[in-house]
């Protein structure tokens, strides 16, 4: 298995503009997360999906993030309008049977 | 918010001494775990230890919890400069794998 892919890998973008991150869990898993990762914040739950369905979406800042799982191998991360202090290292997750898997994350850099 | 708080924040030994991490939570969990995080990368899960457990070994690592005091231990043995990372300890108080992590430690073996 190839793990949990995440993309891009690193996206830089202006203020104002929309982003999409993208994330395809483990095979068979039926947990996926979003993380934000920042130097003052550490590591910070977003939202965690259960079957595709969101159970906990009480960590997503404000209004201009989104999170959506169409199906059981693809979810988004969107934040529209991007700003800068929302640049971060933004982490998907998926557990399964044998634990939680991090992704590579994706760098966003808002300028 | 983070539940757990890691010390020392950062961790600088020689190769082959043993490495000790600490973590304290607030509330009540169902297990602890530890993950490592090489730079650039995403979190890698170590050791799992569940609340009725006092200790747990895996190879060169040694967990220990005391749900009295609300606090765990992660030593490495015989350290390697290839454990070089930052090390985290996440709690899961409920039974849907939603992890709160800690701010990290920092640690650097030298060689």
């Amino acid at each position: 298995d190839a793990g949990v892919i995440q993309s891009p890998r690193h996206e830089v973008t202006e203020m104002g503009q929309e982003v999409t991150l993208r994330c395809k869990p483990i095979s068979g898993h039926d947990y996926l997360f979003w993380y934000r990762q920042t130097m003052m914040r550490g590591l910070e739950l977003l939202i965690y999906f259960n079957n595709n369905v969101p159970i906990d979406d009480s960590g997503m800042p404000e209004d201009r993030f989104s999170a959506k799982m169409p199906n059981a191998s693809f979810s988004t991360l969107k934040i529209q309008p991007s700003e800068p202090r929302d640049s971060a290292v933004y982490f998907c997750a998926s557990a399964g049977a044998r634990g939680l898997f991090f992704g590579s994350g994706t760098q966003l850099s808002v300028l | 918010s983070q539940q757990g708080e890691e010390d020392p924040q950062a961790l600088s030994i020689q190769e082959g001494e043993n490495a000790t991490m600490n973590c304290s939570y607030k509330t009540s969990i169902n297990n602890l775990q530890w993950y490592r995080q090489n730079s650039g990368r995403g979190l890698v899960h170590l050791i799992l230890i569940r609340s009725n457990e006092r200790e747990k070994h895996s190879g060169r690592l040694r967990v220990t919890l005391d749900t009295s005091k609300k606090s765990s231990s992660l030593l490495i043995t015989a350290s390697r400069a290839a454990d070089t990372a930052s090390y985290f300890c996440a709690t899961d108080a409920t039974h849907g794998n939603k992890l709160v992590f800690g701010a990290g430690t920092i640690l650097r073996v030298k060689s």
